[in-house]
C-alpha cells in the first residue's frame, strides 16, 4: 500500500542553521514525490517536485530509492521558512491522487 | 485568476444536520479532488470528479457522504446527518497539467 511517513511532527531550528525535514515512502512502482508548504493563513502550495530536480527558496530534495526517502533540506534556515510542510506521493492510478504524510511544523527561531 | 475558491471557509453544524461544502476550480480546469484533514493528520483523498462524472470515490465513507460536479456551478461535497467525527478541514484541489492547486479549505465543526 502507498504510504508517506514524516516522523517529526515538530521541528525547531535557529535562523542560519541547516534544516532537514524527513520523509519516507512506500510505493510499488516508480514514485513521483512532492513537497507542499502551507504558510500561516495561506493555502497549501507546491514547493517542489522530485522530477524537476529544482531548488526553490533554497530548498532541495533528493529521491533516494534505496532508502525510500525524499528528505527536504536547506543549508541556512530563514525566519520566513516557518510553516507546515507536507511530503506527498502521486498515485499513478487513474485518479492520480496525492497521498500525504502527516506534516511537519517547522519553526525557525531568531 | 483567483485560484481555487471554497466556501464557506468555516461551517458549524449541530449533530444530525447537513453540511454542504462548495468548490470552484481554477478557470479552465474541469477536474477536482476533495481531501479531508482530520486533526493532527495529513490530508486524505476522498473523491475525484470531472464535470458531471465521478471518476474515483474510493476514499469516500460509504454512508452520508456524496459529491457532485455539475455542468454549471461549483463542485459540492455533501455530508448528511453530520456527527462529531466529521469535524475536519476539507480541501478541494483542481487539476492542472502538472500539479494540483489547492483551495483555502473549509473548516467544519460539528457541535
Amino acid at each position: 500500500a502507498q504510504r508517506v511517513t514524516q516522523p517529526e511532527k515538530l521541528l525547531s531550528v535557529f535562523k542560519g542553521a541547516p534544516v532537514e525535514l524527513k520523509c519516507n515512502y512506500s510505493y510499488s512502482g516508480s514514485p513521483e514525490l512532492f513537497w507542499y508548504v502551507q504558510y500561516s493563513r495561506q493555502r497549501l502550495q507546491l514547493l517542489l517536485r522530485h522530477i524537476s530536480r529544482e531548488s526553490i527558496k533554497g530548498f532541495t530534495a533528493d529521491l533516494n530509492k534505496g532508502e525510500t526517502s525524499f528528505h527536504l533540506k536547506k543549508p541556512f534556515a530563514q525566519e520566513e521558512d516557518s510553516a507546515m510542510y507536507y511530503c506527498a506521493l502521486r498515485d499513478h492510478g487513474g485518479a492520480q491522487k496525492l497521498v500525504f504524510g502527516q506534516g511537519t511544523r517547522l519553526t525557525i527561531n531568531p | 485568476n483567483a485560484g481555487v475558491m471554497q466556501n464557506p471557509r468555516h461551517l458549524v453544524r449541530r449533530r444530525g444536520q447537513e453540511a454542504r461544502l462548495r468548490c470552484s476550480p481554477m478557470k479552465g480546469h474541469s477536474h477536482v479532488y476533495w481531501y479531508r484533514q482530520l486533526p493532527e493528520e495529513g490530508l486524505k483523498f476522498m473523491v475525484y470528479l470531472q464535470k458531471e462524472n465521478i471518476i474515483d470515490e474510493s476514499g469516500m465513507p460509504k454512508e452520508r457522504f456524496s459529491a457532485e460536479f455539475p455542468k454549471e456551478g461549483p463542485s459540492i461535497l455533501r455530508i448528511q446527518q453530520v456527527v462529531r467525527g466529521d469535524s475536519a478541514a476539507y480541501f478541494c484541489a483542481s487539476k492542472g497539467q502538472a500539479e494540483q492547486y489547492f483551495g483555502p479549505g473549509t473548516r467544519l465543526t460539528v457541535t
